[in-house]
This record gives structure tokens, sequence and C-alpha cells, in this order.
């Protein structure tokens, strides 16, 4: 079975500074690892993947994350928060090795940046 | 402009009131899912279809039907809807697997 653990509720961080969201994930074999964002009465907008290749990986709106194979991690950062990036946050995997599961989701991060 | 379109967006509904949302997709895509969505469990896959007349249990998959006769349309079916049903829907879709899945604007549904 595949799992994705956001061990963090909410963060906060002040416009400016530098954020960082964490993503812990389990497969059996190789994953593809996502992040997703939503904001209010919104469906969910695509921001990065990784598939293969180069373990740092940049999306959208400057947003980037960094593979950790070691560590099973798909951190979430951006180097200077703005207050628009206020937002519920979810990392996605999905098993290589599964030919039939889309993506389970971890149970989001709700990031909140202050002016 | 590529997309992802689910009717009703909102809906009040009693239970056992069978109830259909539908789901049509607009880029020819083969994978097709729903979702739900409840506050502190993120979203949990219902359903999943690979392709036509293709269809899986996600991890949630009580109370619940899908079908998928043809490939834009993936409508999911509640027969007897529960109030723990209750919930946040979203439909999804990809052109593969490892690609990133498209969205819709969610329905949110009340069974009281």
């Amino acid at each position: 079975a595949q799992s994705v653990a956001q061990p963090e509720d909410q963060v906060n961080v002040a416009e400016g500074n530098p954020l960082t969201v964490k993503c812990t994930y389990s497969v059996s074999g190789n994953p593809y690892l996502f992040w997703y964002v939503q904001y209010p009465n919104r469906g969910l907008q695509f921001l990065l993947k990784y598939i293969t290749g180069d373990n740092l990986v940049k999306g959208s709106y400057g947003f980037e994350a960094e593979f950790n194979k070691s560590q099973t991690s798909f951190h979430l950062k951006k180097p200077s928060a703005l207050v628009s990036d206020s937002a519920l946050y979810f990392c996605a995997v999905r098993d290589i090795g599964n030919a039939g599961n889309m993506l389970t989701f971890g149970g989001g991060t709700r990031l909140m940046v202050k002016p | 402009e590529a997309q992802v379109t689910q009717n009703p967006r909102y809906l009040i509904t009693v239970t056992g009131k069978k109830l259909t949302v539908t789901c049509s997709q607009n880029m020819n895509h083969e994978y097709m899912s729903w979702y739900r969505q409840d506050p502190g469990l993120g979203l949990r896959q219902i359903y999943y279809s690979m392709n036509v007349e293709v269809t899986d249990k996600g991890d949630v998959p009580e109370g619940y039907k899908v079908s998928r006769k043809e490939k834009r349309n993936f409508p999911l079916i509640l027969e007897s809807p529960s109030p723990n049903q209750t919930s946040l829907y979203f439909c999804a879709s990809s052109f593969q697997g490892y690609t990133e899945a498209f969205f819709g604007q969610g329905t949110r549904l009340t069974v009281v």
C-alpha cells in the first residue's frame, strides 16, 4: 500500500521569508510525487511533480521541491513567501509499479503567510 | 479551454434519495477518478477508471457506484445516500498515471 504524511496541519510564515511544507511518503516501489494547491472554493491545481531525474524540481509560482529517496521525503519550498501563497497544500504519491491506482493524498497543510 | 466539469456544484438531498454527480473532461484523458475531501483527512479516492468500461475501487468505495461508458464522462452515483456521505467531492482526470491530474471545481453534497 502507498501512503503520504504531511506532519503539519498548518504552517505560518511571514511574507518575504522562506517557507517549507513537509511531506513524507511510503511506497513499495519507486514513487511518482506531486504537489497540489487548493484555494478557497476551488479545485486542486497542480504545482509540480517528480518522476525521475534531478532531485530538485521547480514548479509553478516559484515553488520547488526536493526529492530525498533515503528520507522518503518530498518537501515543498519557496525562497520568499507571498501573502497570496496562503492556501491548502496537498502532497500526493503514486507507486510506479501500481498500474491501477491513481494518487494517494496526504491530509493537507494550510499555509498562512502574514504581511 | 481544457477542463474538468462537475455538476452540480452544490446539492442538498435527503437520506435514501438516489442522486448522480456528473463529471466530464475535454482533454481525451484515459484516467479518471473520484475523491471525497473531509477536514483532516485530505482527499480519499472513491473509484477510478483507467479507460472506457474499466473501473476499480479506491480507498472508500462503499455506498458509491460509477460507470465509464464514454471516455469523457465518469458519473458518480449514490444509490441510497446517507448523512455520512456529506462531503466535498472532486472528479479528476489525467492523461497517464504519471502525469498531473486536472480537477473539477468540486461538488458540495449535504445529505440530511
